[in-house]
C-alpha cells in the first residue's frame, strides 16, 4: 500500500483566483472524498466520487468542483477563491464499502 | 439530519492516567461510528470503527470505544496514556458514505 498522497502540501492564492488540488489514492480505492477543515474545526464533507461519478455532495457552492480519474487520482477545483476558503483540504479514499477511509496529509490553502 | 457533539474541546491528563473522550451523536436511524486521530500537520488516522456487532470496539494504540445506542454515545477510552497520545481526536458518524465529524477534542498528555 502506498497510502493517499496530496499535492501540493501548502499553497497561497489571491482572492478571486482559481486553484486545483490533487490527490493520488491507493490502487483499488474507487471511492474518494474531499473534506475542508477550517482552523479549530472538524473536517466538513465537500463531495464524494465513486468510479469517476459524483455521488454525494455537502453544503458547498458549485465553485467547488472535482474530478476522479481511472488511475485512482482525483482533483478538487475551487474557483473565485474567497478568504474563507483558507483551510486544510483533505482527500480520503476507500476500497469497496468497508468504511475504512484512508486520509492524506492534506493541502494547506491560504487565500490572501 | 445527523450531528456529532464532542463534549470536551480540551482534555489535559497526566502520563499513565486513564482517559475518556466523550462523543454523542444524533440520528434517527442506524449509523456507523468512528474515531480518528490527527497529529499536528498531518491528516486523519482511523483509530477504530463501529459498524455492527459487539458494542465494545478495540482499536489501535490501545484505544477502545463503547457504542451505547440508548444514550447515543460512542466514548473513547484508554486505560493508560502516553506522551505520544497528545493529538486531536475526532468522532464521526456515517450513513451512506460521507463522514460527519465533531469539532474535535485536543488531548494533552503531561509528564
Amino acid at each position: 500500500e502506498t497510502g493517499v498522497t496530496q499535492s501540493p502540501t501548502h499553497l497561497i492564492k489571491t482572492r478571486g483566483q482559481q486553484v486545483t488540488l490533487r490527490c493520488s489514492s491507493q490502487s483499488g480505492h474507487n471511492t474518494v472524498s474531499w473534506y475542508q477543515q477550517a482552523l479549530g474545526q472538524g473536517p466538513q464533507f465537500i463531495f464524494q466520487y465513486y468510479r469517476e461519478e459524483e455521488n454525494g455532495r455537502g453544503n458547498f457552492p458549485p465553485r467547488f468542483s472535482g474530478l476522479q480519474f481511472p488511475n485512482y487520482s482525483s482533483e478538487l477545483n475551487v474557483n473565485a477563491l474567497e478568504l474563507d476558503d483558507s483551510a486544510l483540504y483533505l482527500c480520503a479514499s476507500m476500497h469497496g464499502t468497508d468504511y475504512g477511509y484512508t486520509f492524506g496529509s492534506g493541502t494547506r490553502l491560504t487565500v490572501v | 439530519a445527523q450531528s456529532v457533539t464532542q463534549l470536551d474541546s480540551q482534555v489535559p491528563v497526566f502520563e499513565e492516567a486513564p482517559v475518556e473522550l466523550r462523543c454523542n451523536y444524533s440520528s434517527s436511524v442506524s449509523v456507523y461510528l468512528f474515531w480518528y486521530v490527527q497529529y499536528p500537520n498531518q491528516g486523519l488516522q482511523l483509530l477504530l470503527k463501529y459498524l455492527s456487532g459487539s458494542t465494545l470496539v478495540k482499536g489501535i494504540n490501545g484505544f477502545e470505544a463503547e457504542f451505547n445506542k440508548s444514550q447515543t454515545s460512542f466514548h473513547l477510552r484508554k486505560p493508560s496514556v502516553h506522551i505520544s497520545d497528545t493529538a486531536e481526536y475526532f468522532c464521526a458518524v456515517s450513513r451512506g458514505g460521507n463522514l460527519i465529524f465533531g469539532k474535535g477534542t485536543k488531548l494533552s498528555v503531561k509528564p
